[in-house]
């Protein structure tokens, strides 16, 4: 099962726009609205920041938006700042085989 | 508030099988329409997903560990728990739980614990 495919890194500075792609096929992006990102800081769980491919969990900042086209999603940030720098990984709901859930290698965003 | 905690030993040595337990607080195991995953992330890589279970006992896996790898659950004790199999150096990661929202992503994770084969 071929994870799916974002860039390894991303930067921006304070208050700019980034955005993060994460590929995949029709078996999974394109076939579904079951997206979802996570944010890691280094030693630590992730955490969910996006679902159904532009849902926010309560508590979640309003800058992090998420869209999806065919079958490449995306991970908006907006504003950046310093905390935003981290690891991002998206992860998609997958008919291929008996797996459910596929993850993406994860980008590393470096707030500059 | 949800919360999970990863148990178990933190060394296995090579050919023998890996335990993990994840006890899960704040809540019932069996409330709500939710599944309970295991996670793994080796050091410096990303997020592989293991499989995970509903509380009826149904199991999904990951199929390139699937024949290793089998996932149970305890509701008596809030409690769900991994075993993987003929472990190699190359089962040596952190090994997550979470709760699993079907489609809708994990919304709650445990803190992680570090599982090294060696010998």
């Amino acid at each position: 099962q071929s994870a799916l495919t974002q860039p390894a890194s991303v930067s921006g500075s304070p208050g700019q726009s980034i955005t993060i792609s994460c590929t995949g096929t029709s078996s999974d992006v394109g076939g579904y609205n079951y997206v979802s990102w996570y944010q890691q800081h280094p030693g630590k769980a992730p955490k969910l920041m996006i679902y159904e491919v532009s849902n926010r969990p309560s508590g979640v900042s309003n800058r992090f938006s998420g869209s999806k086209s065919g079958n490449t999603a995306s991970l908006t940030i907006s504003g950046l700042q310093a905390e935003d720098e981290a690891d991002y990984y998206c992860s998609s709901y997958t008919s291929s085989s008996t797996l459910d859930w596929v993850f993406g290698g994860g980008t590393k965003l470096t707030v500059l | 508030q949800v919360q999970l905690q990863e148990s178990g030993p933190g060394l296995v040595k090579p050919s023998q099988t890996l335990s993990l337990t994840c006890t899960v607080s704040g809540g019932s195991i069996s409330s709500g329409s939710y599944y309970w995953s295991w996670i793994r992330q080796p050091a410096g890589k990303g997020l592989e997903w293991i499989g995970r279970i509903y509380t009826s006992g149904s199991t999904n896996y990951n199929p390139s560990l699937k024949s290793r790898v089998t996932i149970s659950v305890d509701t008596s004790k809030n409690q769900f728990s991994l075993k993987l199999s003929s472990v190699t150096a190359a089962d040596t990661a952190v090994y997550y739980c979470a709760r699993d929202q079907v489609v809708a992503g994990f919304d709650y994770w445990g803190q992680g614990t570090l599982v090294t084969v060696s010998s």
